[in-house]
């Protein structure tokens, strides 16, 4: 059973609108979560990152929400932009780090269009 | 120069064949993983190492045996390849710091193997 699904395996925007992930989960034990970047041929990149104590973290154009009663999380990319175009991995952790697993889900292929 | 690395990038074997990946960092990190990434599976934990002395499997151990030769190096064996280990490899480091936001990991390059 998936702990952490990412139900669109793709998405297409066009370049400059607004890009929006999405990721559920069902272990309410996660408390830190994060979104990694994956070009291919290149290992994941990690983008940003959020714990359960926030509902939000914001990086330049990039911003995660937590939604902890709905158990979902999204990311948002602001302008999009042709680099921008990727594999997009959301993961998650429980035990305030000291368990050291990361659960991924199954990727959400983004193509940002000139 | 890349703070993890992996050897090899590719690597095309036959069935039955031992074969080892290798990975090292100089990142500092006391905590090293090994993943597999399948299409449309995402990526999934095979073995992972808190420091050198403590080795856990992950996910997806069965077929699989690692080594923590030093901090800096975590190799993952295939003791008797079989043509579904087939896959791309990621070894991945984090650092042991406690308390949140501790558990982000920094990926190698990968490594495409390929099992015939």
């Amino acid at each position: 059973d998936q702990q952490v699904k990412q139900n669109s395996p793709s998405l297409s925007v066009q370049e400059g609108r607004i890009s929006i992930l999405n990721c559920d989960y069902t272990n309410s034990m996660f408390d830190y979560f994060l979104w990694y970047k994956k070009y291919p041929a290149e290992g994941p990149t990690f983008l940003i990152s959020i714990s359960s104590i926030k509902d939000k973290n914001e990086d330049g154009r990039f911003t995660v929400f937590l939604n902890k009663s709905a158990k979902h999380l999204s990311l948002h990319i602001v302008p999009s932009q042709p680099g921008d175009s990727a594999v997009y991995f959301c993961a998650a952790s429980a035990g305030g780090g000291s368990q050291g697993n990361l659960i991924f889900g199954k990727g959400t292929k983004l193509s940002v269009k000139p | 120069d890349a703070d993890v690395t992996q050897t090899p990038r590719n690597r095309i074997t036959k069935t039955g064949k031992r074969i080892m990946l290798e990975c090292s960092q100089t990142k500092g990190h006391d905590r090293m993983y090994w993943y597999r990434q399948d299409p449309g599976l995402g990526l999934r934990l095979i073995y992972y190492s808190f420091d050198v002395k403590d080795i856990n499997k992950g996910e997806i151990s069965d077929g699989y045996s690692v080594s923590r030769q030093a901090q800096a190096k975590f190799s993952l064996s295939l003791e008797s390849a079989i043509p579904n280990q087939t896959a791309l490899y990621f070894c991945a480091t984090s650092d042991a710091a406690l308390g949140l936001d501790t558990d982000t990991q920094y990926f190698g390059p990968g490594t495409r193997l390929t099992v015939l």
